[in-house]
């Protein structure tokens, strides 16, 4: 069983769709993390939520919205998208604290790979 | 600031060759883990191996294995007899120890083993 899944695997939208990513993870983690990755650029944090809290917002533009419900759950609300936010998402997931051999680790859902046409 | 360097974008073997993958860290903290991850085509990240930056002690796991040298700022990669299924994008990252949220990955190095 994966720990991290993420729906859906693949999304085609217009600019003025509006449409939610899904991340889950089942691991009993405290931390919920939102990635992009786009071709040949480094992977981009976009926003980081501890215990159902945001705590990082990495100048993200406001037509990606997170959403943590609870800590097992979290969504990203996508809104007048344009071309160039087609990329790979990566949503993460740690157990924050210090000690501890699985503590601080990040383990990844398979991503959603997003067309804005 | 921290950064880290993967210098190699691509590297191509044949199978059953060893293979490294060069990593190099930038960073002020004393203390921080180093990270290695693989995505294979599917495009899942899947964690390899954590390191705290106080334990400088080599790690093999079955073909793989790591060489963390605090003195270069290096965590490099080692394949032992590659395989064509380690054929995937490695990354290599650094975050703190406290506020380990931040994880900075290098740019990733594509691998491809070739039967």
């Amino acid at each position: 069983e994966t720990g991290v899944t993420q729906t859906p695997r693949h999304l085609v939208m217009g600019m003025t769709n509006k449409k939610s990513l899904k991340c889950e993870q089942h691991l009993g983690h405290n931390a919920m993390y939102w990635y992009k990755q786009s071709a040949k650029k480094p992977l981009e944090l976009m926003f980081v939520y501890s215990l159902e809290e945001r705590v990082e917002n990495n100048s993200v533009p406001s037509r990606f919205s997170p959403e943590c419900p609870n800590s097992s759950h979290l969504f990203l609300h996508l809104h007048t998208l344009q071309p160039e936010d087609s990329a790979l998402y990566l949503c993460a997931s740690s157990q924050e604290g210090l000690g501890g051999p699985n503590t601080d680790t990040q383990y990844f859902g398979p991503g959603t790979r997003l067309t804005v046409l | 600031a921290q950064k880290v360097t993967q210098a190699q974008t691509e590297i191509s073997v044949v199978e059953k060759e060893d293979v490294t993958l060069d990593c190099v860290y930038e960073t002020r903290d004393t203390t921080y883990y180093l990270f290695w991850y693989k995505q294979p085509p599917s495009g899942e990240l899947v964690f390899l191996i954590r390191r705290n930056s106080f334990d400088e002690q080599n790690e093999i796991s079955g073909r793989y294995s790591w060489n963390f040298q605090k003195s270069t700022s290096s965590f490099n990669f080692t394949i032992t007899a590659s395989q064509v299924v380690d054929s995937a994008v490695y990354f290599c990252a650094l975050s703190r120890l406290q506020g380990a949220q931040k994880l900075v990955f290098g740019q990733g190095t594509r691998l491809t083993i070739n039967p």
